[in-house]
């Protein structure tokens, strides 16, 4: 199994692009999530998924969004990207409440 | 809403040595989960120990084990026995009952062990 994989591991955007961050985990996990970190914290919830069709918003929702149309994919969408998006950005999946989550490498994002 | 506090932002530790690293949460549920996170400089995280609020006894996996004190709402982590690859960054994280499993972090701890 590779677990969970993100794409691209860097990426660097201008103040207005827009992009997709992919996501994929190949152990049949119902739920998965979509987290940033931002220097010298802790990861805060963008958005998660508990089945393919069903999202909702996390913590820090603002300026991004999901789909969830199979149960191995979950990208993230930046529209109009932005300085204050510059962050490394973790995709996570789980298969029981409690089991905890397997996280992928993470997506280093610079907007400039 | 669920809060987690982290009050050591940096520790040290010397190899062979033993060390804890400390975790309080805020939350008003009964049934809920606690998690140690390890993020080495690579940025992996990774599932370190879990424990369930029903449980009295203190999990342990191998090196790393918990004192879990619910009343003091209280989640410490000790690590026995340090190694060089124990240097990480720690995060402590709270998932209450809720159907969706959401983590909450607190802002971590680093973690640096001394040849």
């Amino acid at each position: 199994n590779a677990g969970v994989t993100q794409t691209p591991k860097f990426r660097i955007l201008k103040i207005g692009q827009s992009m997709t961050l992919q996501c994929t985990q190949d152990m049949n996990h119902n739920y998965m999530y979509w987290y940033r970190q931002d220097p010298g914290m802790g990861l805060k919830l963008i958005y998660y998924s508990v089945g393919a069709g069903i999202t909702d918003k996390g913590e820090v929702p603002n300026g991004y969004n999901v789909s969830r149309s199979t149960t191995e994919d979950f990208p993230l969408r930046l529209e109009l990207a932005a300085p204050s998006q510059t962050s490394v950005y973790f995709c996570a999946s789980s298969y029981l409440w409690g089991a905890g989550q397997y996280f992928g490498p993470g997506t280093r994002l610079t907007v400039l | 809403a669920q809060t987690v506090t982290q009050s050591q932002p940096e520790m040290s530790v010397q190899e062979a040595e033993t060390v804890t690293l400390s975790c309080t949460y805020d939350t008003s549920e009964s049934n809920y989960y606690l998690f140690w996170y390890k993020q080495p400089p690579s940025r992996q995280m990774i599932l370190v120990i879990r424990q369930e609020a029903y449980k009295q006894q203190n999990a342990t996996e191998n090196r790393f084990s918990v004192n879990f004190q619910k009343a003091a709402k209280s989640f410490s982590l000790k690590i026995s026995d340090s190694q060089l690859g124990d240097t990480a960054m720690y995060f402590c994280a709270f998932s209450s009952r809720g159907g969706s499993e959401k983590l909450v972090f607190g802002k971590g701890t680093k973690l640096t062990v001394n040849p």
